[in-house]
């Protein structure tokens, strides 16, 4: 069973420039939420879609959107990007409801 | 708002001994409560889901303990080997709107 995955792993963007990121969920899963990981921050919620709505939504920018498609994958999208935006992007999959969480490989994005 | 800390937020042990990680969280009003493993770079691996009516849960050399009205819960690695060498990381799910947070994770280095 193919796992969670996300792409491009790796990607490098100037500043001001738009970046979409993908993320393909697990067979069957219809959640998809994805988080910002930074050295200085740790861990941060974005957002969460299921069946296509988006459920919640962490504390970031109007810069940062996402979508979900009929067939759960998702992408997220940051426009505008600004240096402190280079972090590793992770995306995670589950069933539905408060079920076990798997991850993808992330997406690394530095803004130079 | 729900608030998960992990201490130490480093340490090193030798090859051999048991790893016991400490996670706290604030609000008791969880669905279930997860560790993660991530290397360099790397995505999260899941290695427990302990859901709220569990007390533990184990998986080969992995024990976690949870006791929710303290808000604690503890992850037992036993006879620890240099590939336990990552950090660990734990996260809660929220009653309210399946919302996940994440501790700081704790970094394990573990000596031949």
């Amino acid at each position: 069973k193919a796992g969670v995955t996300q792409t491009p792993r790796y990607l490098i963007k100037t500043r001001g420039q738009q970046v979409t990121l993908s993320c393909s969920p697990i067979s069957g899963h219809r959640s998809v939420s994805w988080y910002q990981q930074t050295p200085g921050q740790g861990l941060q919620f974005l957002f969460e879609y299921f069946s296509e709505t988006q459920r919640n939504k962490g504390n970031f920018p109007g810069r940062f959107s996402g979508r979900q498609f009929s067939n759960s994958r998702s992408e997220m999208n940051v426009s505008t990007l600004e240096l402190g935006d280079s972090a590793l992007y992770l995306c995670a999959s589950r069933l539905e409801g408060p079920g076990e969480l798997f991850f993808g490989e992330g997406s690394r994005l530095t803004v130079l | 708002k729900q608030e998960v800390t992990q201490i130490p937020a480093a340490l090193s042990v030798p090859e051999g001994e048991n790893l016991v990680l400490n996670c706290s969280f604030t609000d008791s009003a969880i669905y279930n409560l997860q560790w993660f493993r991530q290397d360099p770079g790397k995505g999260l691996t899941s290695l427990l889901l302990i859901q709220s009516s569990q007390r533990e849960q184990t998986s080969g050399r992995l024990n976690a303990s949870l006791d929710k009205s303290s808000g604690r819960s503890t992850l037992y690695i036993a006879a620890s080997q240099p590939g336990d060498s990552a950090t660990y990381l734990c996260a809660v799910i929220g009653t309210a709107g399946n919302k996940l947070t994440f501790g700081g994770g704790t970094r394990v280095l573990v000596k031949p």
